[in-house]
């Protein structure tokens, strides 16, 4: 099984709908992460949580929000999805000793 | 607050030849560097990291980087290409004092090696 796992791999929804991307990890690590990818503007943060009563929010945070149900678990959600928010979506967990991140294989969202 | 600069958005290269992917970065304490690879379809991968020591960084599939503190630069570079090292390649750049173990990255640069 992968370090990091996103579900659903894919999803096309409509304008309005309620969305929500899912992440699990078995690297045991307390730092979880959500990122975007749009082309020409790199990953970029939306949310991160430290343990299950930490969250934060990033520096692209609007019209998302995230729930962190366990240590392994951090999900996702679009309240009311936009075609603004068409992107790539990545999980990430990262240990607190300096070392880099380990991605789940993303989440391709549409939103039309 | 931390950003990194990758000023080319593609690269070309031919098979055999060394190949650059230049980075900048700027962090008001000491950085913490990364290369990460993507190829299509894929998630990141993690290429090689800095964060003490060695200013030379070795990493994956041959790949080594440079920290240079008086350019703010951190390049990563191949003697050899390889087709299949054609991908998208980021640079990131972690402040260690900031709260949080952000992740800041580049725009990313697409490789192309050609045979």
């Amino acid at each position: 099984d992968a370090d990091v796992t996103q579900t659903p791999r894919n999803r096309i929804t409509k304008t309005g709908k309620r969305i929500m991307l899912e992440c699990s990890q078995t690297k045991g690590h307390d730092r979880m992460y959500w990122y975007r990818q749009d082309p020409g503007l790199g990953l970029r943060l939306i949310y991160y949580s430290f343990d299950v009563k930490d969250i934060n929010k990033g520096e692209i945070s609007d019209g998302y929000s995230v729930s962190r149900q366990a240590q392994a678990k951090f999900s996702l959600s679009l309240e009311s999805a936009i075609p603004n928010q068409t992107a790539l979506y990545f999980c990430a967990t990262s240990d607190p000793l300096g070392g880099g991140y380990t991605f789940g294989s993303g989440t391709r969202l549409t939103v039309v | 607050a931390q950003s990194v600069a990758q000023p080319e958005d593609q690269v070309n290269v031919a098979e055999g030849n060394p190949l650059t992917v230049k980075c900048t970065y700027s962090v008001s304490g000491n950085p913490y560097l990364f290369w990460y690879v993507q190829y299509p379809n894929r998630g990141l991968q993690f290429l090689l990291k800095y964060i003490t020591g060695d200013n030379l960084v070795k990493g994956s599939y041959g790949f080594e980087a440079e920290f240079n503190k008086s350019q703010t630069s951190f390049h990563l570079k191949k003697p050899s290409a390889l087709v299949s090292d054609s991908a998208l390649y980021f640079c990131a750049v972690r402040d260690p004092m900031e709260y949080g173990n952000k992740l800041v990255f580049g725009a990313g640069t697409i490789l192309r090696v050609k045979s």
